[in-house]
């Protein structure tokens, strides 16, 4: 059965440091990865996604996710934190083989401090 | 202006008290979805569309209906809505192939009393 864990509820970072944002996943055969964000009161934006390539996959707003197949992880980082990146953060994977079945985390928050 | 459109945005009402929450797309996608955002919880899908006159089942259909009779539009139906119905809905639409990237809808907060 198709997973996704993000084990961190809440994420505070200061601004202008890096921050990481994790995501482990569980599925059968080869993923389809995506980062979705969430601003208050709004419906969820794409900022990347990894179908196959290069494990280092660059999004929108200074994004990127590196794909690690050995651990099944698909963290986003950015290197330097936007107190406007404040928002809810979803990691969701679908199997390659199936057409129909996206699975979500259960949320990030993310808190950047000024 | 490519976009999903959901009506009502904020919706109170009572148990029992059969409602629907619509959904559009002009983006001439096949594949539609509803989903429900539970604190915790994450998003968990409730229905699905392949393409017209064609759904399935997502995680949590218990007490919901749907159907897809034009592309374009996919309403989500509550015959008997219950408290436990409370929750933040969203409905998104993909074009199903290289890219898979879904457009979601602002969302319908639906509080059931």
């Amino acid at each position: 059965a198709q997973s996704v864990a993000q084990p961190e509820d809440q994420v505070n970072v200061a601004e202008g440091n890096p921050l990481t944002v994790k995501c482990t996943y569980s599925v059968s055969g080869n993923p389809y990865l995506f980062w979705y964000v969430q601003y208050p009161n709004r419906g969820l934006q794409f900022l990347l996604k990894y179908i196959t390539g290069d494990n280092l996959v660059k999004g929108s707003y200074g994004f990127e996710a590196e794909f690690n197949k050995s651990q099944t992880s698909f963290h986003l980082k950015k290197p330097s934190a936007l107190v406007s990146d404040s928002a809810l953060y979803f990691c969701a994977v679908r199997a390659y083989s199936s057409a129909s079945k996206i699975i979500f985390g259960s949320g990030t928050r993310l808190s950047i401090r000024p | 202006e490519a976009q999903v459109t959901q009506n009502p945005r904020y919706l109170i009402t009572v148990t029992g008290k059969k409602l629907t929450v619509t959904c559009s797309q002009n983006m001439n996608h096949e594949y539609m979805s509803w989903y429900r955002q539970d604190p915790g919880l994450g998003l968990r899908q409730i229905y699905y569309s392949m393409n017209v006159e064609v759904t399935d089942k997502g995680d949590v259909p218990e007490g919901y209906k749907v159907s897809r009779k034009e592309k374009r539009n996919f309403p989500l139906i509550l015959e008997s809505p219950s408290p436990n119905q409370t929750s933040l809905y969203f409905c998104a639409s993909t074009q199903w192939g290289s890219t898979d990237t879904q457009y979601f809808g602002p969302g319908t907060r639906l509080t059931v009393l």
